[in-house]
């Protein structure tokens, strides 16, 4: 079937906009996760979405960062006032329901420049 | 605070070799390892999930193994590929979070012709 699918796959925009960043997950699975991987920091957690439980924002590294999930479904990153420390590439993941703390199936990820 | 390290950093082989890629963390806390394959450019590909009363893991050429305790996972690659060549990722789950993966830095393989 269909995987975690993400959009746009490469995103270039100027210093001060906002972008937007579109996950698709595994149809069925609950539990979203975004992630940021960057040259200097590795790989590293953002924001968790399990249901209609309230999110874990824990990994945000600003309030410029704001994430949602309509329906349960799509998700979408949001970055206001975009920075150059912002440049990384975007990773979203999915697990099943019932399998608490099971695999984590990633999508392609989304390539943010900001220049 | 969990940290995850994976030595080495790099690696470069000839083909055909077996080859062992390491992964420690400091807290032995974990529901679970999971190891994870990235090509240059693409996502992350999931190799194999070890769960915390799990000592090891086999899919094809590759072996995961688990020593809690220790806070240590290897990653056994068998005869070894050109296509092997990846940057392998080791991520650990602790006990009673959300399930966010907490990773290493990564080893990238290359293999030899």
């Amino acid at each position: 079937g269909a995987g975690v699918s993400q959009s746009p796959s490469n995103k270039v925009t100027e210093k001060g906009k906002d972008v937007e960043l579109r996950c698709d997950p595994i149809s069925g699975h609950t539990a979203l996760y975004w992630y940021r991987q960057s040259l200097g920091q590795g790989l590293e957690f953002l924001i968790y979405f399990q249901g209609n439980s309230a999110p874990d924002k824990s990994g945000l590294p600003s309030d410029r960062f704001s994430a949602e999930r309509t329906g349960g479904s799509v998700s979408t990153l949001t970055i206001q006032r975009t920075q150059q420390e912002d440049s990384a590439v975007y990773l979203c993941a999915s697990r099943p329901s019932g399998r608490n703390f099971g695999e984590q199936f990633f999508g392609p990820g989304t390539r943010l420049t900001v220049l | 605070k969990q940290e995850v390290t994976q030595i080495p950093a790099a690696l470069s082989v000839p083909e055909g070799e077996n080859l062992v890629l390491n992964c420690s963390f400091t807290d032995s806390a974990i529901y679970n390892l999971q190891w994870f394959r990235q090509d240059p450019g693409k996502g992350l590909t999931s190799l194999l999930l070890i769960q915390s009363s799990q000592r090891e893991q086999t899919s094809g050429r590759l072996n995961a193994s688990l020593d809690k305790s220790s806070g240590r996972s290897t990653l056994y690659i068998a005869a070894s590929q050109p296509g092997d060549s990846a940057t392998y990722l080791c991520a650990v789950i602790r006990s009673g979070n959300t399930g966010k993966l907490i990773f290493g830095q990564g080893t990238t393989l290359q293999v030899k012709p």
